[in-house]
């Protein structure tokens, strides 16, 4: 069975601030990986993902993620965030061999003036 | 062109009622899935169909919630003998292939009271 864990619920940040969102998985088999996010009142739409290659992937808005292997991990980052990134952001993990796809609790990060 | 589209989006029942929920994907999308969303939950996973089948089955949480796609479209998610805990928001997410983004409709709003 697979499992996401988000820890962090809530991230609240200045302005202009690099930002990291972590998101742990649980596998005994590989796995893709995604990040989505939902800004208020709109639906989930895909802000990176994670097939094979690079372990740096880059996405929409600025934001980046890092496959860690031995750590199964793939925490969001990004260098300088923007009042607009204020959202909900959601990590997802798939086993490759099905189309299940498991999200995690979700990060909502708060970002201030 | 069109999305994923989700009827009705608003619905409240009495305790003990069933209700249906109705996902039309994108034309196209053999991967259909179910998520309920309740506040801090996250995204749970419910089920997930390929064509007209349901590998996975493993997310519905009673026997009292069943899943139905024909034609490679559309699909039902039946709750029977609804309980005030089945109160969330249930959102549908069609795509080509997990590899491919998931394209969430706007969600049907279950309200038991």
């Amino acid at each position: 069975a697979q499992s996401v864990t988000q820890l962090d619920s809530q991230v609240p940040v200045f302005e202009e601030a690099p930002v990291e969102l972590r998101c742990n998985y649980s596998s005994s088999v590989s796995v893709y990986l995604f990040w989505y996010v939902q800004y208020p009142n709109q639906g989930l739409q895909l802000l990176l993902k994670y097939l094979s290659g690079s372990t740096l992937v880059k996405g929409i808005n600025g934001f980046e993620a890092e496959f860690n292997k031995s750590q199964t991990s793939f925490h969001l980052r990004k260098p300088s965030v923007h009042i607009s990134d204020t959202a909900e952001y959601f990590c997802a993990v798939s086993p490759i061999n099905t189309d299940k796809l498991i999200f995690g609790t979700g990060t909502r990060l708060q970002v201030f003036p | 062109g069109a999305g994923v589209s989700q009827s009705p989006s608003n619905k409240v029942t009495e305790k003990g009622k069933d209700v249906e929920l109705r996902c039309d994907p994108i034309s196209g999308h053999t991967a259909l899935y179910w998520y309920r969303q309740s506040l801090g939950q996250g995204l749970e996973f419910l089920i997930y169909f390929q064509g007209n089948s349901a590998p996975d089955k493993s997310g519905l949480p009673s026997d009292r919630f069943s899943a139905e796609r024909t034609g490679g479209s559309v699909s039902t998610l039946t709750i029977q003998r609804t309980q005030q805990e089945d109160s969330a928001v249930y959102l549908c997410a069609s795509s080509l292939g997990r590899e491919s983004p998931l394209h969430f409709g706007n969600g049907t709003r279950l309200t038991v009271t």
